[in-house]
């Protein structure tokens, strides 16, 4: 089964500040990993995922995160926040078996953006 | 714009009542899923269809849950007899093929309240 952890279930940083949220697997097989961002009351959006190729992901909104296999760990990193980076992201995990590619998320984290 | 659709965006019913959820894919997408998301938790995974073909229920989709898709078009999420654990938000998303090429294009929900 596989599963992800994301500690911090709220997190705040000032406008400008780095922007570092936690993402922590398990997986019993080469994992694929995703993180996705949610505003209020409204769908998720795909920020980055990787899939076994680079390491290093880069995503939209000026996002990136990095798989470290040692670590079983898919941090997402912003140099520089935004006010409009304030919603909930969710770190999610999935395999390639060529059929139902169900992602399992974890529980999100809430990022608020202080002035 | 050719996003997925949702309907209703909010839906509040009375314990013991019927609900039916309707879900348009982006065109041309083969595949879709159902995922339900409570408060303060991920999305977890519902159920799946390629086309027509509906492939994988998860556990948490009860009997008196079930989902269609006709013609491989939109899909419908009925509940039957709802309860207050029912009360989430069920999201639907789709993709045009292999989730690590393409990821999902999520709706942007139906939130149900169940009173």
């Amino acid at each position: 089964a596989q599963s992800v952890t994301q500690l911090g279930s709220h997190v705040s940083v000032s406008e400008g500040a780095l922007v570092l949220l936690r993402c922590n697997y398990s997986s019993s097989v080469p994992p694929y990993l995703f993180w996705y961002v949610q505003y209020p009351n409204q769908g998720l959006q795909l920020l980055l995922k990787y899939t076994s190729a680079a390491t290093l992901v880069k995503g939209i909104n000026g996002f990136e995160a990095e798989f470290k296999k040692s670590e079983t760990s898919f941090h997402l990193t912003k140099p520089s926040a935004h006010m409009s980076d304030a919603a909930e992201y969710f770190c999610a995990v999935s395999r390639d078996n060529f059929g139902n590619e169900k992602l399992t998320f974890g529980t999100g984290t809430r990022l608020t953006i202080i002035p | 714009d050719t996003g997925v659709s949702q309907d209703p965006r909010h839906k509040i019913t009375k314990r013991g009542q019927n609900v039916t959820f309707r879900c348009d894919p982006i065109s041309e997408h083969n595949r879709l899923y159902w995922y339900r998301q409570t408060l303060g938790q991920g999305p977890e995974f519902l159920t799946y269809f390629q086309n027509e073909a509906q492939l994988e229920k998860s556990r948490l989709l009860s009997d008196r849950f079930s989902a269609e898709r006709p013609k491989g078009s939109f899909s419908t999420l009925e509940i039957q007899r709802t309860e207050q654990g029912d009360s989430a938000m069920y999201l639907c998303a789709s993709s045009p093929g292999r989730t690590l090429n393409y990821g999902y294009t999520f709706g942007s929900g139906t939130r149900l309240t169940v009173v």
